[in-house]
């Protein structure tokens, strides 16, 4: 199985930061990799499909980049809508896994 | 509007079953692969298994916690997938999404998730 690891797990930010997570996979993985955002006591939203491209009526402010083994999803600014907890997926080989998440809070 | 609906959840004693229903709109389910994600409470996201489409022989594949107990099925005319769930453990407590699969590897959208809480 291909073991996703993000990092931080948790972080603390103010509105207007530039927020940075980080996904490595266990194994080569392609492009294969998404993100998704959620919301407490909401289901997760995907936020960027395939590494680096933007899900449609998510903001630009989202962007993505890495293949192979390791990749990063970059919040330009943070705004206060955008305190959730973020999860990257690997959709290269089944079992499908997730990261563990990780919880942007405001500082 | 394309859209998930889950339901079926509840309170189940350890070793029993229970079948998850979750009812597509806006879009034909026999089009695409449509899988299951679990969350425990508090804790992360975790895929429980796939149902791949018509193309595809329908066949399913499930996490190696699972296999075994639990079964992915679909009735394409009433655009609606099922999770049966029997043998079930404590640790199967959690939200039960579905998702459609686009393109084979991103889940988009996510049902609003059910509730299965096993204990006795």
């Amino acid at each position: 199985d291909t073991q996703m690891t993000q990092s931080p797990s948790s972080l603390s930010a103010s509105v207007g930061d530039r927020v940075i997570i980080t996904c490595r996979a266990s194994h080569y993985i392609s492009n294969q990799l998404n993100w998704y955002q959620q919301r407490p006591g909401r289901a997760p939203k995907l936020l960027m499909y395939a590494a680096s491209n933007l899900q449609g009526g998510v903001p630009s402010r989202f962007s993505g980049s890495g293949s192979g083994t390791d990749f990063t999803l970059t919040i330009s600014t943070l705004q206060p809508e955008d305190f959730a907890t973020y999860y990257c997926q690997q959709s290269y080989s089944v079992p499908l896994t997730f990261g563990g998440g990780t919880k942007v809070e405001i500082k | 509007e394309v859209q998930l609906v889950e339901s079926g959840g509840g309170l189940v004693q350890p070793g029993g079953s229970l079948r998850l229903s979750c009812t597509a709109s806006g879009f034909t389910l026999s089009v695409h692969y449509m899988d299951w994600v679990r969350q425990a409470p508090g804790k992360g996201l975790e895929w429980v298994g796939r149902s791949r489409n018509k193309p595809n022989g329908y066949t399913t594949d499930y996490a190696t916690s699972v296999k075994g107990r639990f079964t992915i099925s679909r009735d394409d005319s009433q655009n609606s997938l099922y999770l049966q769930m029997n043998s079930l453990k404590t640790e199967d407590t959690a939200v039960y999404y579905c998702t459609r699969v686009l393109h084979g590897d991103w889940f988009d959208p996510w049902g609003q998730g059910t509730l299965v809480a096993v204990s006795s």
